[in-house]
């Protein structure tokens, strides 16, 4: 069964920490993205990457970057964590082959505090 | 610029009927679509799908319709089941672009009602 997963379901860190959100996914996809879930604002995108040590930003990079040393691993960093950042955070990836979609993680919840 | 709208934040539908969730877009580069699913605390799973060449696709009770003239597309339910409340994303994408990206709706919250 193939699989996105992120490293922790739930997180509380405090105002001004430094956050690691991670990825992982075993499909070979050259793709991998992260967004975040807020109530009526849908899924932004706040960065993706196209191939190892390749990064673009998304619609709202802001406050975030991210790390794609492996193939197989995307990582989002809060370089200073915000209450405005409490969100859900989604990691996805997809084939550049194209069709089908996106497989998704099953998210993190980060709580700043 | 929203390229993809669902102007529906929400829906309620009774067990049993259809439920009909609606999509525009904006962008005539976009030839593919999709239909993701998501339960809270859950990352979205893909639902349905539709190319542009194509004005109909059928899965089991869920069934997604295509009018490119108009920019829109549409998810229908048949029957709705309360398993089916979630939160509902069109989404869109230009094959031809190198590098296969989404475009998502803001989602449309379905509740179905026993």
């Amino acid at each position: 069964d193939v699989k996105v997963t992120q490293s922790s379901r739930y997180l509380v860190k405090r105002t001004g920490e430094k956050v690691f959100l991670e990825c992982v996914q075993d499909m070979d996809h050259e793709n991998m993205f992260w967004y975040r879930q807020d109530p009526g604002l849908g899924l932004r995108l706040i960065y993706f990457s196209y191939d190892v040590k390749m990064k673009e930003k998304g619609d709202i990079p802001e406050g975030y970057s991210v790390s794609r040393e492996k193939k197989e691993r995307f990582s989002l960093i809060l370089e200073s964590a915000s209450t405005n950042q409490t969100s859900m955070y989604l990691c996805a990836s997809s084939s550049q082959r194209g069709g089908g979609g996106y497989t998704f993680g099953s998210g993190t919840r980060l709580t700043v505090v | 610029d929203q390229q993809v709208k669902q102007n529906s934040p929400s829906l309620s539908v009774q067990e049993g009927r259809i439920s009909i969730l609606n999509c525009d877009y904006t962008n005539s580069m976009f030839d593919y679509f999709l239909w993701y699913k998501k339960y809270p605390a859950e990352g979205p799973t893909f639902l349905i799908s539709i190319s542009s060449i194509k004005d109909k696709n059928e899965d089991g009770r869920f069934t997604v319709f295509l009018n490119k003239s108009a920019k829109h597309l549409s998810l229908h339910i048949v029957p709705s089941q309360p398993g089916d409340s979630a939160v509902y994303f069109c989404a869109a994408a230009y094959s031809g672009a190198g590098s296969y990206q989404l475009t998502f709706g803001k989602g449309t919250k379905l509740s179905v009602i026993p």
